[in-house]
């Protein structure tokens, strides 16, 4: 089983509609981030959490909102969804360094497409 | 390795050869980063960290070199498979969280 799993796989929606993305974690870290990954960008930072108790923007959170239900889940969520908002999303979980980041744990991400 | 538009960089290389691919990273102040591979249809994976005390570190097959003066890191992947054919992305740490680069696809051919 996936240390990082991402529910749905794959979702086409409409504009309009709301759209939740799961995560669930079995490592037992803190620290959860949700990406989205669009072709030639990268991967960018929408939403992350240090503890269950934490939430904070990243680079591109317009458009969207999480929660993070316990420890081990972490949802985003699209309250209206739109065309652009069609891409490849991925949490990720992480243990931090010293004072960094750490190295980050993927899941196997989740393709939205926003008709 | 910064991409234009909505085309990645590829590197094509002949299996056996050694691939370097570079990344330009922004953040003077990074005291860490990362190289993730992502092959299709996958979430990025680990491949190698180095922290700012360091130039060089080396893993199975793999070596990061960090220059800070420029601000420049590179993958070099010695006796290229075609396992390695992936798209691999830099990231260094922005106050505790990892900014990505736009990603360099490797192409591997027999």
């Amino acid at each position: 089983d996936a240390d990082v799993t991402q529910t749905p796989r794959n979702r086409i929606t409409k504009t309009g509609k709301r759209i939740m993305l799961e995560c669930s974690q079995t490592k037992g870290h803190d620290r959860m981030y949700w990406y989205r990954q669009d072709p030639g960008l990268g991967l960018r930072l929408i939403y992350y959490s240090f503890d269950v108790k934490d939430i904070n923007k990243g680079e591109i959170s317009d458009g969207y909102s999480v929660s993070r239900q316990a420890q081990a889940k972490f949802s985003l969520s699209l309250e209206s969804a739109i065309p652009n908002q069609t891409a490849l999303y991925f949490c990720a979980t992480s243990v931090p360094g010293t004072a960094d980041a750490g190295e980050l744990f993927f899941g196997e991400g989740s393709r939205l497409t926003v008709l | 390795g910064e991409s234009v538009g909505l085309h990645l960089p590829t590197l094509s290389v002949q299996e056996g050869d050694n691939s370097i691919i570079n990344c330009a990273y922004s953040n003077s102040a990074s005291d860490y980063f990362i190289w993730y591979k992502q092959e299709s249809g996958k979430g990025p994976q680990f491949i190698i960290d180095i922290r700012s005390n360091m130039d060089k570190r080396q893993g199975q097959r793999v070596t990061v070199l960090l220059n800070k003066t420029v601000k420049h890191l590179s993958l070099q992947i010695a006796a290229t498979q075609p396992g390695d054919s992936a798209v691999y992305f830099c990231a260094e740490d922005n106050y505790s969280t990892l900014t990505f680069g736009k990603g360099t696809m490797l192409l591997v051919s027999p």
